[in-house]
């Protein structure tokens, strides 16, 4: 399987912060790598597909970069609604796996 | 628009099997290239992808599960349902059903069900 690591676990943040969060695969996935966020006793909610693409109706201010095994999630200035899980997801080859998870907390 | 609604026990005893239903509304299970997919999360954990279905009955399955689990679709009901069979505490969690669609060429889970939690308990 593909491990996927993301890092930090966990970060605090003001409103209005630009904040990145990273994902790292064991082995190169190409663009095949979306971006999720949660919020509590909710669904994961698709914000970023194929590494950059901006899932329809997503705040611009989320951004996704990368390709082969380096990717990254920016979120360029920090709403109220954004503190949430963050988590990638590699979709190049099954079984699908996802990273641990980025706690995003409000400073 | 399409909305998923999973359905389920809540609560299964151990060694026995876990059954869940995932009702897709709002479109045909039939229509389009979609993949139809369970994924499971343990409280305060990240997400394990289960395994997926297309509407004619095409299967993928996560390896570390494959010898328990059966993921089944009903097309004349708009359903796909998942079965664990020989459960244990390890298969308590939030369970989602979701579509997985094709994306700029890639796939991704765009719909995601409310999610249902099952909890393993004698």
């Amino acid at each position: 399987d593909i491990q996927m690591t993301q890092s930090p676990s966990s970060l605090s943040a003001s409103v209005g912060d630009r904040v990145t969060i990273t994902c790292r695969a064991s082995q190169s996935i190409t663009i095949n790598l979306n971006w999720y966020q949660q919020k509590p006793g909710k669904a994961p909610r698709l914000l970023i597909y194929a590494a950059s693409s901006l899932q329809s109706g997503v705040p611009s201010r989320f951004s996704g970069s990368g390709s082969g095994t380096d990717f990254t999630l920016a979120i360029s200035s920090l709403q109220p609604e954004d503190f949430a899980s963050y988590y990638c997801q590699q979709t190049y080859t099954t079984p699908y796996t996802f990273g641990q998870g980025t706690k995003l907390e409000i400073k | 628009q399409v909305q998923l609604q999973e359905s389920g026990p809540g609560l299964v005893k151990p060694s026995q099997t876990l059954s869940l239903t995932c009702t897709v509304s709002g479109g045909s299970i039939t229509g389009g290239r979609y993949f139809w997919s369970w994924i499971r999360q343990p409280a305060g954990k990240g997400l394990e992808w289960i395994g997926r279905i297309d509407a004619s009955g095409s299967t993928d399955y996560n390896p570390s599960l494959k010898s328990r689990v059966t993921i089944s679709v009903d097309t004349s009901k708009n359903q796909f349902s998942l079965k664990v069979n020989s459960v244990t505490a390890a298969d308590t969690a939030v369970y989602y059903c979701a579509r997985e669609g094709l994306w700029g060429g890639h796939d991704a889970s765009d719909i995601w069900g409310q999610g249902t939690m099952i909890t393993v308990s004698s």
